[in-house]
């Protein structure tokens, strides 16, 4: 399997463009995650879907943020407009709980370095 | 509400020396605990995970985590630190059963040649 993939790897943009993060879950994974991490604050859950839906989205920082999930094979993380305090690195996981018992097991991307000026 | 405490931002230890990077957390339900790794660049990888049973949990990379429920506390350990052990490091804990994952704010360690 190749794993949680995230694009773009880096994104630099100007203040006010939108950004839209992209992410590809492992295949048969039901929950997806969206993480920002920032020196100050560590690593912040934003939003979590499952089977697609929404289930959580009290993380989001401000309207400013949307996420979407429209299959089961991507989701995106869309900033408009963007700032400079948006600047993070976001992570995308994925998981199932398929293996109840085995606990659960977070599967990370690589991650996007996004850069505002 | 749970959350999970890092006492230590960094610890810096030297080469072959033992290590300990401590975690607690609070919940109100019973939990699962994680230690997550993150090495430069990279996202995180799952360590080990604690779910029931037995309170010493062993994971890869020669690193083992105690559960201790009084303290509720779930503490990391190595005996002997290589190089490669570089690396961020992340508690986490979730409800069990559940899929909200709640992390730490993590721990360099840093392995002093």
């Amino acid at each position: 399997d190749a794993g949680v993939i995230q694009s773009p790897r880096h994104e630099v943009t100007e203040m006010g463009q939108e950004v839209t993060l992209r992410c590809k879950p492992i295949s048969g994974h039901d929950y997806l995650f969206w993480y920002r991490q920032t020196m100050m604050r560590g690593l912040e859950l934003l939003i979590y879907f499952n089977n697609n839906v929404p289930i959580d989205d009290s993380g989001m920082p401000e309207d400013r943020f949307s996420a979407k999930m429209p299959n089961a094979s991507f989701s995106t993380l869309k900033i408009q407009p963007s700032e400079p305090r948006d600047s993070a690195v976001y992570f995308c996981a994925s998981t199932t709980l398929r293996e109840r018992g085995r606990g659960e097991k977070l599967f990370f991307g690589s991650g996007t370095q996004l850069s505002v000026l | 509400a749970q959350s999970v405490t890092q006492l230590d931002s960094q610890v810096p230890v030297f080469e072959e020396a033992p290590v300990e990077l401590r975690c607690n957390y609070s919940s109100s339900v019973s939990v699962y605990l994680f230690w997550y790794v993150q090495y430069p660049n990279q996202g995180l990888q799952l360590l080990l995970k604690y779910l029931s049973g037995s309170t010493l949990v062993k994971g890869i990379n020669g690193f083992e985590a105690e559960f201790n429920k009084s303290q509720t506390s779930f503490h990391l350990r190595k005996p002997s630190v290589h190089i490669s052990d570089t690396a961020e490091y992340f508690c986490a804990v979730s409800p069990g059963g559940y899929q909200k994952v709640t992390f730490g704010i993590g721990t360099k360690l840093q392995v002093i040649p």
